[in-house]
């Protein structure tokens, strides 16, 4: 079955430093990627939508300069964290849409900045 | 506004019962499709079942199956003979277009405690 597989799974930062977080493909080619943020006990909040070789599209107040997303390949989408802080903290996750009707998810990746 | 709305925070159900957990929807798309994802401690998202606007059966896919009522705008999820391994959050979803393409909402979810 289609996988994404995101990497990695738990980090913890300084804040002011970037980290990026890679989410793949294995076994189909993803034109599109949707990145979500989610909070302790809350729902998916869609961050923004990369296109391959395409300018991401991000979602209403979600900054640009701060969450770099970068979709280079058909199987592989990032999404850099820069200049991270405290408040970045939280739980992203990726999902492509495959040939069927299903999104797949990543595994998710913690983030902890301090 | 809400598009997707659950209204249950949290459930709990007795092993090998079967419980429905709320949807509803809104959206003046005819095209739309309706998902429901378990989301474990673990953090993983694992799809369950679709429904697409235009399927006229309820979708079905083992323990799984989705009260589809269209007029009323609800997708509520039925898992039946619940085991302690459901416990878990669950999250309706609506993937609509728009001028940017598709894009998938997600509800607040529903916390369901399976007992024993």
């Amino acid at each position: 079955g289609a996988v994404v597989s995101q990497h990695p799974s738990r980090v913890i930062c300084k804040s002011g430093t970037s980290v990026k977080i890679e989410c793949r493909s294995l076994d189909f080619q993803a034109t599109t990627m949707f990145w979500y943020r989610q909070f302790p006990k809350k729902s998916l909040m869609l961050m923004a939508t990369s296109n391959e070789g395409s300018k991401a599209t991000y979602e209403q107040g979600v900054e640009k300069d701060k969450f770099l997303i970068n979709h280079a390949s058909l199987t592989l989408s990032t999404l850099t964290v820069t200049s991270a802080h405290p408040e970045d903290s939280s739980f992203y996750i990726c999902s492509a849409d495959t040939v069927n009707y299903g999104y797949t998810f990543g595994s998710g990746t913690r983030l902890t900045v301090v | 506004a809400q598009k997707i709305t659950q209204t249950q925070p949290g459930m709990f159900v007795q092993e090998k019962e079967a419980v429905t957990l709320d949807c509803t929807y809104d959206t003046s798309d005819q095209s739309y499709g309706l998902f429901w994802y378990k989301q474990p401690s673990s953090g993983e998202m694992i799809f369950l079942i679709y429904q697409g606007s235009y399927d006229e059966q309820n979708a079905t896919e083992g323990r799984y199956s989705l009260n589809f009522q269209k007029a009323r705008k609800s997708a509520n999820l039925v898992i039946s003979a619940s085991q302690l391994g459901d416990s878990a959050m669950y999250f309706c979803a609506m993937r609509e277009g728009g001028k940017g393409g598709f894009k998938t909402i997600f509800g607040a979810g529903t916390r369901l405690f399976v007992k024993a």
